[in-house]
């Protein structure tokens, strides 16, 4: 069936690089996204990736995409404080729907 | 622009009360219309699509229904609420033509007590 996986927690330093990771495994996935949740707050779009590319860059966010493992991951440069938040990876199947992952809670020590 | 107004933003209900969980959109004609709940430490769960007024489709059996009265209108209800009904309701709308993903509301965090 659909499911995207991603780990729940990842703790940084101020400063250093962020990169979290989600795999997924309905091949046939179109579109993948990330998505930013801070506290209380809905989901922002923060980027998304087309099926048919390996990488896709955007000020300080990279976002790298292996098909043959079904493997994303997002690496946020120069990681601030305001970057903490829940973190979540989405695919478009070739359906209607998007799967959402459980969310990577990040966290950055000043 | 478009926007989505979601509301109330919090919401304290006993147990066997009714609900009523309001989502617009502006901006936008014939969106896509969700509803999604999050639990804590879970990830995002479908509850809910439409794809025009009146068209409800469910993703999973629950005391929860949707309706669509409007365009751009999505109603989250019950009419006796459960203790595991508690959680952050999430409402998002997308294009109907783009895979450019979605756009949610603020969210309603529902406590039933």
């Amino acid at each position: 069936g659909e499911d995207v996986e991603q780990s729940l927690f990842l703790s940084v330093r101020e400063g250093d690089s962020s990169v979290i990771n989600c795999t997924y495994t309905d091949s046939s996935s179109t579109y993948l996204y990330w998505y930013k949740q801070e506290p209380g707050a809905g989901l922002q779009l923060l980027t998304y990736i087309f099926s048919n590319m390996d990488m896709k860059q955007d000020q300080r966010l990279t976002v790298l995409l292996n098909k043959k493992d079904k493997h994303l991951s997002l690496r946020i440069a120069d990681t601030q404080t305001g970057d903490s938040a829940i973190y979540f990876c989405a695919e478009k199947t070739g359906g209607f729907k998007t799967i959402f992952g459980a969310g990577t809670r990040l966290f950055v020590k000043a | 622009s478009q926007t989505i107004h979601q509301w109330p933003a919090t919401l304290v209900q006993p147990v066997g009360s009714p609900l009523s969980l309001e989502c617009t959109v502006e901006g936008t004609s014939n969106p896509n219309l969700y509803w999604y709940r999050q639990a804590a430490g879970r990830g995002l769960q479908l509850l809910f699509y439409s794809v025009g007024i009146g068209q409800i489709s469910s993703e999973v059996p629950q005391n929860l229904s949707a309706s669509r009265p409007q365009d751009r209108q999505f109603i989250l209800s019950s009419k006796k609420l459960l203790l595991s009904d508690s959680g952050f309701y999430l409402c998002a709308w997308s294009a109907v033509r783009t895979l450019y993903g979605y756009t949610f509301g603020s969210g309603t965090r529902l406590t039933v007590v």
